[in-house]
């Protein structure tokens, strides 16, 4: 089940630049787009959302970004802290409803 | 802050043998949800519950898989007759909502060791 794929397995960024994080769906069905962030030995921690009528989500230092024509999505976080390394995960659902997940990208922000 | 909670957080299991893996979800959620993820790889949709029955199942969810909400609060997945490759970290998650805008709240896992 490849719906929902990350390409970049990790990415380094330096501390205040911009980390951008990339995701690429298949099924044109998807209606609803997450990123939840991950850190060892806990449990995917939701982070921001978009709805496929959006083109554009910001919540602080955090914005989606949605292009349906590509099927592909991105994360940006500007600027980057050291406590925003973790894995990243991308998120598609279909009727707002059962998720899918990516592989996951794994973002490190050295100081 | 509410959160979900997974008992065991390590369970180790001779193959063959038969696993619970617990989850109490956050109390006014309605919609639970099980996910897994074998070591290295992709976050892997198990089963949404909701109102007592199955609403969704992937193909991973076979046979061998049941799911249950024995009371008011607890809500298991039951692996039958454990195999290698299932072992993994299994995610419960919970919303008061089907709709995924809601954001699932996740516990911090049950790594299930099958050897």
């Amino acid at each position: 089940d490849q719906q929902v794929k990350q390409n970049s397995p990790s990415l380094s960024v330096q501390e205040g630049r911009i980390s951008i994080l990339n995701c690429d769906y298949t099924n044109s069905m998807f209606d609803y787009f997450l990123w939840y962030k991950k850190y060892p030995a806990e449990g995917p921690t939701f982070l921001i959302s978009i709805s496929s009528i959006k083109d554009k989500n910001e919540d602080g230092r955090f914005t989606v970004f949605l292009n349906k024509s590509a099927k592909h999505l991105s994360l940006h976080i500007v600027p980057s802290q050291p406590g925003d390394s973790a894995v990243y995960f991308c998120a598609a659902s279909k009727n707002n409803n059962d998720m899918r997940f990516g592989a996951g990208t794994r973002l490190t922000v050295k100081p | 802050e509410p959160e979900v909670t997974q008992t065991p957080s390590h369970q180790v299991t001779q193959m063959g043998q038969e696993v619970i893996l617990r989850c109490v979800p956050i109390s006014n959620h309605l919609y639970f949800y099980w996910y897994r993820q074998i070591l290295g790889q992709k976050v892997e949709f198990l089963v949404s519950f909701y109102n007592n029955e199955i609403s969704e199942k992937s193909e991973i969810f076979d046979d061998q898989f049941s799911v249950e909400r024995p009371d008011g609060s607890n809500f298991t997945l039951k692996i039958r007759s454990t195999k290698l490759e299932d072992s993994a970290m299994y995610f419960c998650a919970s919303t008061p909502d089907r709709l995924a805008n809601y954001g699932y709240t996740f516990g911090s896992g049950t790594r299930l060791t099958v050897v």
